[in-house]
C-alpha cells in the first residue's frame, strides 16, 4: 500500500535538535492520524485531525507540535525531545463518512526515530 | 481494563497450514468495527479485514476470515494456507461507535508474532 508515505524513514536526532517528520497521503481521505509504538507497548494514538482541525490530542508533551496544513498532509514537529521517546511513529488516514466505526485507517511505513 | 487482548505474544505454524490468532474486546457500545493489520519488519501496518459489530456473516478476504463471535467478545483471525510472507506482527483494532467518538480512536491489542515455519 503506497497511498500513505512518511520521510525520513530513518532518523536519529540529539535531545537539542529540531527535526520534523512528514505525512502525505494519496488517498483523498479527511482524516489523518499520528500514532507512537513503543517497544513492549501497545500502538498509542497521539494527534488526529479531521478536515484539516485537530480533534484529539491524546495527553501527547508539549515538544511534539503538529501541523495539518491541508487534508494531505501532516507534519509532527519534535524539539528537545528525550531518549525514551525513541520509537517508530506511524501516521495514518482515513475517509469519515460519519459512521466512524465503520472507516478503516490505512497507516504509512512509519518513521523509526532515536533520541541520543 | 484493556479493550483489545492479545493472549498469544507469539506462534509458530507450518507452511501451507492454518492458524488462528485470538483477539478478546471489551465495549458497552452496540456499534462497533474490528480490525486485523499485519506488521512486517519493515514496520509498515498493513490493514487486512474488518468485521462490523452489525454484521451477521464473518468477513472474509482472501486467505483470511475473521471468526466473529459477538456474545464471547471475541473475533479471532484465520490465516489459511499460511505462507513464509505472512511472517510477521498482527495486531487487533476496535473503534467505538459512542456519539461522542470525535476523536476516531482505534484501540490497538499488544500484537501476536507469527513465525511460518518451511
Amino acid at each position: 500500500e503506497t497511498g500513505v508515505t512518511q520521510t525520513p524513514r530513518h532518523l536519529v536526532m540529539g535531545m537539542t535538535n529540531k527535526k520534523s517528520l512528514k505525512c502525505e497521503q494519496h488517498l483523498g481521505h479527511n482524516a489523518m492520524y499520528w500514532y507512537k509504538q513503543s517497544a513492549k507497548k501497545p500502538l498509542e494514538l497521539m494527534f488526529v485531525y479531521n478536515f484539516k482541525e485537530q480533534t484529539e490530542n491524546n495527553s501527547v508533551p508539549s515538544r511534539f507540535s503538529p501541523e495539518c496544513p491541508n487534508s494531505s498532509h501532516l507534519f509532527l514537529h519534535l524539539h528537545t525531545l528525550q531518549p525514551e521517546d525513541s520509537a517508530l511513529y506511524l501516521c495514518a488516514s482515513s475517509q469519515e463518512v460519519g459512521q466512524g466505526f465503520t472507516d478503516t485507517q490505512y497507516f504509512g511505513p512509519g518513521t523509526r526515530l532515536t533520541v541520543l | 481494563a484493556q479493550k483489545i487482548t492479545q493472549t498469544q505474544p507469539g506462534m509458530f505454524v507450518q507452511e501451507k497450514e492454518a492458524v488462528t490468532l485470538d483477539c478478546t474486546y471489551d465495549t458497552s457500545d452496540q456499534s462497533y468495527g474490528l480490525f486485523w493489520y499485519k506488521q512486517p519488519s519493515s514496520g509498515e501496518m498493513i490493514f487486512l479485514i474488518y468485521q462490523g459489530s452489525y454484521d451477521e456473516q464473518n468477513a472474509t478476504e482472501g486467505r483470511y476470515s475473521l471468526n466473529f463471535q459477538k456474545a464471547r467478545k471475541s473475533a479471532n483471525l484465520v490465516i489459511s494456507a499460511s505462507q513464509l510472507g505472512d511472517s510477521a506482527m498482527y495486531f487487533c483494532a476496535m473503534r467505538e461507535g459512542h456519539s461522542n467518538n470525535a476523536g476516531n480512536m482505534l484501540t490497538f491489542g499488544g500484537g501476536t508474532r507469527l513465525m511460518v515455519k518451511p
